[in-house]
């Protein structure tokens, strides 16, 4: 069974900077892509961040561009969101998602979501 | 860019059918056949219905299906059941080589 668990959300001040961890199991994870998706509260989903297994392949929705940064280590089982320059407008619940295959864009997996708040 | 257009709400009786739609554009829903479909119950993570427009996963009730026209995408679940109640994203992969979402549809089992 796959199973994904995220952390490292919290309350952060704008301009400030915070690091999410996603833990996988129940597949060879390396072998999959791995998404990170946001929801602001009350609102829709919206796609952050994919990072491609094999090729290596990284990328960002506009608005987080150039501030968050997706990585992975495939020898720990574990995909990560580093999250710098922060606004009020990243409130939201973060979630980790499984790629159907290697450079998929379906996310057939998904994780509980980790909450990140934005405010002074 | 913008959000992929879906119904804000749609409803339906137990035992009917009901489709929702997602429009988009040439450079997303026209232009791949990557349209994906999610189910989201209140407080609880999205789950997969349907993928590359009318694919369905291991698991999923072939109650729900997927079809795609042109720059409109839909999904259309026969024989309503009250766990149906949930609200329902399309998502489809862009020529910027991103993902958009649409912006959500609430379906109400009356």
């Amino acid at each position: 069974e796959v199973q994904l668990l995220e952390s490292g959300g919290g309350l952060v001040q704008p301009g400030g900077s915070l690091r999410l961890s996603c833990a996988a199991s129940g597949f060879t994870f390396s072998g999959y892509a791995m998404n990170w998706v946001r929801q602001a509260p009350g609102k829709g989903l919206e796609w952050v961040s994919v990072f491609h297994s094999g090729v290596g392949s990284t990328y960002y929705a506009d608005p987080v561009k150039g501030r968050f940064t997706v990585s992975r280590d495939n020898s720990k089982n574990m995909v990560f969101l580093q999250m710098n320059s922060l606004r009020a407008e990243d409130t939201a619940v973060y979630y980790c998602a499984k790629g159907r295959y290697s450079s998929s864009w379906v996310f057939d997996s998904w994780g509980q979501g980790t909450l990140v708040t934005v405010s002074s | 860019q913008s959000a992929l257009t879906q119904p804000a709400s749609v409803s339906g009786s137990p035992g009917q059918s009901i489709t929702i739609s997602c429009t988009g554009s040439s450079s997303d829903v026209g232009g791949y056949n990557y349209v994906s479909w999610y189910q989201q119950h209140p407080g609880k993570a999205p789950k997969l219905m349907i993928y590359e427009v009318s694919n369905r996963p291991s698991g999923v009730s072939d109650r729900f299906s997927g079809s795609k026209s042109g720059n409109t995408a839909s999904l259309t679940i026969s024989g309503l059941q009250a766990e149906d109640e949930a609200d329902y994203y399309c998502a489809s992969y862009t020529s910027r080589s991103t993902v958009i979402f649409g912006g959500g549809t609430k379906l109400t089992v009356l």
